[in-house]
């Protein structure tokens, strides 16, 4: 058990909407990392904060957006959604350097 | 920017054989280098990595692997493959200080009995 948390653990949903994936991280860690896992992209990284601030920007679509909250719990919001987002969403949390713990991921479908 | 390539998406081993995974990075700067490992189902665990400081480092699980600067190679070595090593490996690169990880596109490691 890594001690990262990640809801839902699957979703499904259909083109146009918005979806919210919630992230708590190991206990003790202050950096959170989201990731999209997809067959034709593979492992792409999104985005890390730290201690509740915007630390590294990756491969994210403007349509995406996170936030780290004082408990140090993490979402990531997906609007105007379209049938290429569908995919693993991994959140990941470390003390502050790699990404070295990994929840199971939310796999999201886009109907 | 900087990327890795993995050789091979499928590797088949034999149990206690030797298990080799390949990777290549490229990096306009000094890189840190990762293998990570993930079950099925599950996320991704870090096996090791390479911070510019030994070339030959040591993993969990047995595994390890050596930073070859000439080559632009990270190779992921276990001398006797396990039937519980079953799963895919990623290889991933960062500049130092900065983990920003770019991902290989995985190798999956079946292992026959």
């Amino acid at each position: 058990d890594s001690g990262v948390t990640q809801t839902p653990k699957h979703l499904i949903t259909a083109t146009g909407q918005r979806v919210t994936l919630r992230c708590s991280p190991r206990s003790g860690d202050l950096s959170v990392y989201w990731y999209q896992q997809s067959l034709d992209q593979g492992l792409q990284f999104l985005i890390q904060y730290y201690n509740g601030e915007e630390r590294a920007k990756g491969n994210i679509l403007e349509r995406f957006s996170a936030q780290q909250f004082p408990d140090l719990h993490s979402e990531l919001n997906l609007s105007s959604l379209e049938l290429g987002d569908s995919a693993l969403y991994f959140c990941a949390s470390s003390l502050g350097g790699e990404p070295l713990h990994f929840g199971n991921g939310t796999r999201l479908t886009v109907t | 920017a900087q990327s890795v390539t993995q050789l091979g998406s499928h590797v088949s081993v034999s149990e206690g054989a030797l298990v080799l995974l390949r990777c290549n990075y490229s990096s306009s700067v000094p890189p840190y280098l990762f293998w990570y490992v993930q079950y099925p189902n599950q996320g991704l665990q870090l096996l090791l990595k390479y911070t510019s400081a030994a070339t030959l480092v040591k993993g969990i699980n047995g595994f390890e692997a050596e930073f070859k600067k000439s080559e632009t190679s990270f190779h992921l070595t276990k001398p006797s493959a396990h039937m519980s090593d079953a799963a895919e490996y990623f290889c991933a690169v960062s500049e130092a200080n900065d983990y920003k990880l770019s991902f290989g596109a995985g190798t999956t490691v079946t292992v026959r009995a």
